[in-house]
Parts: C-alpha cells; structure tokens; sequence
C-alpha cells in the first residue's frame, strides 16, 4: 500500500518568516494531495488540496507544490502568523484509500 | 447542517468489552471512513466505505467492524477492546472518493480510553 513520509515532525520559525513542510509518497498511482491543519484537541481541517494534473496551487498565504516525478509535496506558508501555529498533515490518495504522514507541528513565535 | 457528528466524546473501557461508535453525515456523502490517530502516527484508515451496503479494510482493521446500513451512518464496533485500542477515532466523509479527490469532513472525534 501508499507509504506517505512527512519531514519534519517539529518546526519553529519566527512570526512574518515563511515555513516549508515536505512529504513523499510510495504509490506512483496516487492522484490527490491534501493537507490538513489541525488546532490542538480539534478536528483536522482541510487547508488546501493538490490533484496530480496540476504542478502547484495557492491560496493566500499558503501554497502547495507536487513533483510527480519525485514523488514529494510541499506545503509553503509565508508571512506566518501566530494563528498558523498547529499540527500539519499531509496525506497521498489514490480513489478510495487515504494514507496520511505523521505530522509536524508547527510553532510559530511572535 | 450538522455535518459530521459522532458520539460518544469520550469513553472508558475495560479490557475485552466491547462498544460501538457512532458516526452520522447529513451531506447526502457516498463515501465515510473511520480513522485513529496516536501521537506521532498520524492518521492511520481503519475501514471505509463507498455506500450504503459496501465496506471495505484500511490500512489497520483488526479488532474492528463496521457496517453501512444507510447512506447517513457508518457505525465503528471493537468487538474485545484492547489497550492498543486507546486512541483518538476520527469519522470522516466526503462526496464521493471515485473521482479525482474530494475534500473529506472530519467529526468532532472520540476519545477512547481502554483500561
């Protein structure tokens, strides 16, 4: 099955710095990228979502770039703020099975 | 709309008894999933299903069963709880998962305790 890993499980950066989290992925076949934030003792939380006919997306503040030859992901979020301080997975999908990696979680410093 | 709701938000067992936890959409979503998530795991796939009547095994099964009834409730059952069964259950759903991605909604979660 997919084998997705997630570098690195902790990061601290300074409020206004930029922050770049990174996954790779097993199964050649995977199709759909999301990642998710997730607030301490709350649900994950759809951030933004890459499909593999697509290179890079962005939204805001946050951006997402997928190398599919590779096979790794990024998530990229600029002029942090102290509000984006959470746990970030990603997770590899190809139709119905979804295999996450293990999170990192992110500080940011005012 | 609710969304996803699941019930309860916290139980504590005792090793080899069994339970069921609740999971309900009011999407109208084809496909729902139940996941655990245990610090520095991640989120790992237990079962899912796309529809009413369909289920099938994620990534960690075993000692769990769920069934699909309805379109609206995907119910998760430890047949003997096990203290490796202590974790954070996570229900989840989404429109339909044959097509290239859809954003999948995630409960509140339940918080087990198995003693």
């Amino acid at each position: 099955g997919e084998n997705v890993e997630q570098h690195p499980s902790t990061l601290s950066v300074q409020e206004g710095d930029s922050a770049v989290i990174k996954c790779t992925y097993s199964d050649s076949a995977s199709n759909y990228f999301p990642w998710y934030k997730q607030e301490l003792g709350k649900r994950p939380q759809l951030i933004i979502d890459i499909r593999s006919n697509v290179g890079e997306k962005k939204d805001q503040r946050i951006a997402v770039t997928l190398n599919k030859t590779a096979k790794h992901f990024s998530l990229h979020i600029t002029e942090t703020q102290p509000e984006d301080s959470a746990v970030y997975f990603c997770a590899a999908s190809r139709g119905d099975d979804m295999r996450f990696g293990a999170g990192t979680r992110l500080t940011v410093k005012p | 709309n609710a969304g996803v709701t699941q019930t309860p938000k916290f139980q504590v067992l005792k090793t080899g008894q069994s339970m069921t936890l609740q999971c309900a959409q009011d999407m109208n979503h084809e496909y729902m999933s139940w996941y655990r998530q245990d610090p520095g795991m991640g989120l790992r796939l237990i079962h899912y299903s796309v529809g009413a009547g369909i289920t099938d095994q994620g990534e960690v099964p075993n000692g769990y069963n769920v069934s699909r009834s309805t379109t609206e409730d995907f119910p998760l059952r430890l047949l003997s709880a096990a203290p490796s069964q202590t974790s954070v259950y996570f229900c989840a759903s989404s429109y339909s998962r044959r097509v290239m991605g859809e954003t999948q909604y995630f409960g509140p979660g339940t918080r087990l305790l198995v003693l």
